[in-house]
């Protein structure tokens, strides 16, 4: 049962343009969710965290969505660049100081 | 200087033997995790440890051992190894006082038994 959902495993967006990733989860314990970025041959990194209280939190050039009624959490960057191309990936976190990740989507920004 | 460090950064091995992968932090970060990455499966995690003397089973623990040497270092250990376990491995670590749940990874290691 796959409780974080990335359906779609791949994007590409022109340079300059709005990068729209979209994640769904299914448990409602979720108390915080979380987007990282990841590059080949490096572990992921921190990009940005939302608090299940809040439906927008924004850093910069990145924004993360969240609609609770849905069950749906989306990550914006505006404008894209070529160097955010990575596997983007979205996590929740119910409390108990774990994450329970998605698959994935592999952005790529083409210039 | 990395603040998660973790060796091999590359393994190959064969079935059946006994392998330990190692994570040491300099974050002064008392949770840590071990997670494995397979294709189109994203992270999942294996065991992770709140303190020295707290190890807990994540999601896939079969297979997989740990230990806590100290707060700084978080060990994984294939008792013996088997193919399916050939997977890209990260180590993270937390702060337990950070409410808003991030954690930091390692730069992996890439396993492959043979």
């Amino acid at each position: 049962d796959q409780q974080v959902k990335q359906n779609s495993p791949s994007l590409s967006v022109q340079e300059g343009r709005i990068s729209i990733l979209n994640c769904d989860y299914t448990n409602s314990m979720f108390d915080y969710f979380l987007w990282y970025k990841k590059y080949p041959a490096e572990g992921p990194t921190f990009l940005i965290s939302i608090s299940s209280i809040k439906d927008k939190n924004e850093d910069g050039r990145f924004t993360v969505f969240l609609n609770k009624s849905a069950k749906h959490l989306s990550l914006h960057i505006v404008p894209s660049q070529p160097g955010d191309s990575a596997v983007y990936f979205c996590a929740g976190s119910s409390g108990y100081s774990t994450l329970t990740f998605g698959k994935g989507t592999m952005l790529l920004v083409s210039p | 200087d990395a603040d998660v460090t973790q060796t091999p950064r590359n393994r190959i091995t064969k079935t059946g033997k006994r392998i330990m992968l190692e994570c040491s932090q300099t974050k002064g970060h008392d949770r840590m995790y071990w997670y494995r990455q397979d294709p189109g499966l994203g992270l999942r995690l294996i065991y992770y440890s709140f303190d020295v003397k707290d190890i807990n089973k994540g999601e896939i623990s079969d297979g997989y051992s740990v230990s806590r040497q100290a707060q700084a270092k978080f060990s994984l250990s294939l008792e013996s190894a088997i193919p399916n376990q050939t997977a890209l491995y990260f180590c993270a670590t937390r702060a337990s006082g950070d409410d808003q749940e991030t954690q930091y990874f390692g730069p992996g290691t890439r396993l492959l038994v043979l």
